[in-house]
């Protein structure tokens, strides 16, 4: 069963500081890899998504995420964020035997202060 | 973007009751369906696949009887919580993959905040 982790439970930044969050996950197959963000109040929205192709990725909002398939990772990362960055942000994936099924890691709730 | 609405967004009951919730895909068709439960300040955890015209799937642990899906149509699926208690008090959302494969993006439904007294 595919299993997916994320480092960091809480992060809190200053505005125009850089971000990474990183993404572990654990099925050795063909995988498709999403980063979701919640925004306070608001329903989960895509925010990048890597299916093959170019490892790295770029997302809305200037996002971006690297898939290194030797450490089973998909990291997110902006350069400078801002304080409506704050939110809730989910490692998702699936893929071989799971199909479908979306196994999400245990989020990570960023806090950026103005 | 494909949109996925829930009915209600929220509802207040008292134990024993039931409560229906519903999940549509309103510009697009949906064989399958997810159904998940976040608790305050975590993760979402899959509880059940929708199957359009068959049985759903539960995962571990999830009470099929408890937790009744019928996905009646290509637009619709609903999650009733049978006589609901208050541990059953969380946030559902629903999702759906717009072409049915895995590379499809799932798009999610805002949630239903369940709270029963």
């Amino acid at each position: 069963a595919q299993s997916v982790s994320q480092h960091n439970h809480h992060v809190i930044l200053s505005e125009a500081a850089s971000l990474e969050l990183g993404c572990n996950y654990s099925y050795g197959g063909t995988v498709n890899l999403f980063w979701y963000v919640q925004y306070p109040g608001q329903h989960l929205q895509l925010l990048l998504k890597y299916f093959s192709g170019d490892p790295l990725v770029k997302g809305i909002k200037g996002f971006e995420a690297e898939f290194i398939k030797s450490k089973f990772s998909f990291n997110l990362r902006k350069p400078s964020v801002q304080w409506s960055d704050t939110a809730e942000y989910f490692c998702a994936v699936n893929g071989g035997n799971a199909g479908n099924m979306l196994t999400f890691g245990g989020g990570t709730r960023l806090m950026v202060k103005p | 973007g494909a949109v996925v609405s829930q009915h209600p967004s929220w509802v207040i009951c008292k134990s024993g009751t039931s409560v229906k919730i519903e999940c549509r895909s309103l510009d697009f068709q949906a064989t399958t369906m997810f159904w998940y439960r976040q608790f305050p300040k975590q993760s979402l955890m899959l509880m059940a696949t929708s199957n359009e015209g068959s049985k759903a799937t539960y995962e571990q642990g999830v009470e099929k009887d408890k937790f009744l899906i019928n996905h009646a149509s290509l637009t619709l699926s609903t999650l009733t919580v049978t006589s609901a208690h208050p541990e059953d008090s969380s946030f559902y959302i629903c999702s759906a993959p717009p072409g049915g494969t895995s590379t499809d993006t799932q798009y999610f439904g805002p949630g239903t905040r369940l709270t029963v007294l």
